[in-house]
């Protein structure tokens, strides 16, 4: 099936600095989104990116859809307290039934 | 404002004993998903179903079965429990593909 990896697999930053994480495809998607999982609880969409190149950002979080529709990149600027966390991305294609695949997740610790 | 129910929470299950898990939605959503959980397996599709009276196997299916009852329940059922389907399950729904996905609380599950 496909494998999407992430990395890192987990950092630990300080409060107040830029947070870069990618997520790569063994095959090609037409869309890829980027959830966060806070403890205990289940992934919320953060951001969806639905075009070759196309760049979202919300709030301080900037994602890009790679050009080989192979990749996709999360950037979290000016990372506080709250950023921590779980963050997947997650793959689809039109044509597999509705079917989402998802990362093996980057965990985000912040220190104050 | 429900949202995903999922129950139990928690539960802990002898190898060899069955049971069910049960998800329900109330935003009228066409799909339905059970994810697993691990460390550093990210989240990983067990069954899926795109619409009401569908169903279909994910990455790791194997020693689970899914019963879509009706347009809100979506169950997971362990035939028979094996140490190795220890994890936390997470179900999602949304409404179509290249939509937003929601998530429960997720069920951790310990198989002894």
């Amino acid at each position: 099936g496909q494998q999407l990896n992430q990395s890192p697999q987990s950092m630990f930053i300080q409060e107040g600095e830029d947070v870069s994480m990618n997520c790569t495809s063994s095959s090609i998607f037409n869309t890829w989104l980027w959830y966060k999982q806070d403890p205990g609880e289940g992934p919320v969409l953060l951001i969806a990116l639905y075009k070759a190149g196309e760049l979202t950002s919300n709030g301080r979080l900037t994602a890009q859809f790679g050009t080989t529709r192979k990749d996709s990149f999360l950037n979290i600027s000016a990372s506080i307290p709250s950023d921590v966390g779980i963050y997947f991305c997650a793959g689809e294609n039109t044509g597999t039934a509705s079917k989402l695949t998802f990362g093996t997740g980057t965990r985000l610790q912040v220190m104050l | 404002n429900a949202g995903v129910t999922q129950t139990p929470k928690f539960q802990v299950l002898k190898t060899g004993q069955s049971m069910t898990l049960q998800c329900a939605q109330d935003m009228n959503h066409n799909s339905m998903y059970w994810y697993r959980q691990d460390p550093g397996m990210g989240l990983r599709l067990i069954y899926y179903s795109a619409s009401e009276g569908t169903t279909d196997k994910g990455e790791v299916p194997n020693g689970y079965n899914v019963s879509r009852l009706n347009k809100r329940e979506f169950s997971l059922r362990l035939e028979s429990a094996a140490p190795s389907q220890t994890s936390v399950y997470f179900c999602a729904s949304r409404t179509a593909m290249n939509t937003e996905a929601f998530f429960g609380q997720g069920t951790r599950l310990t198989v002894v």
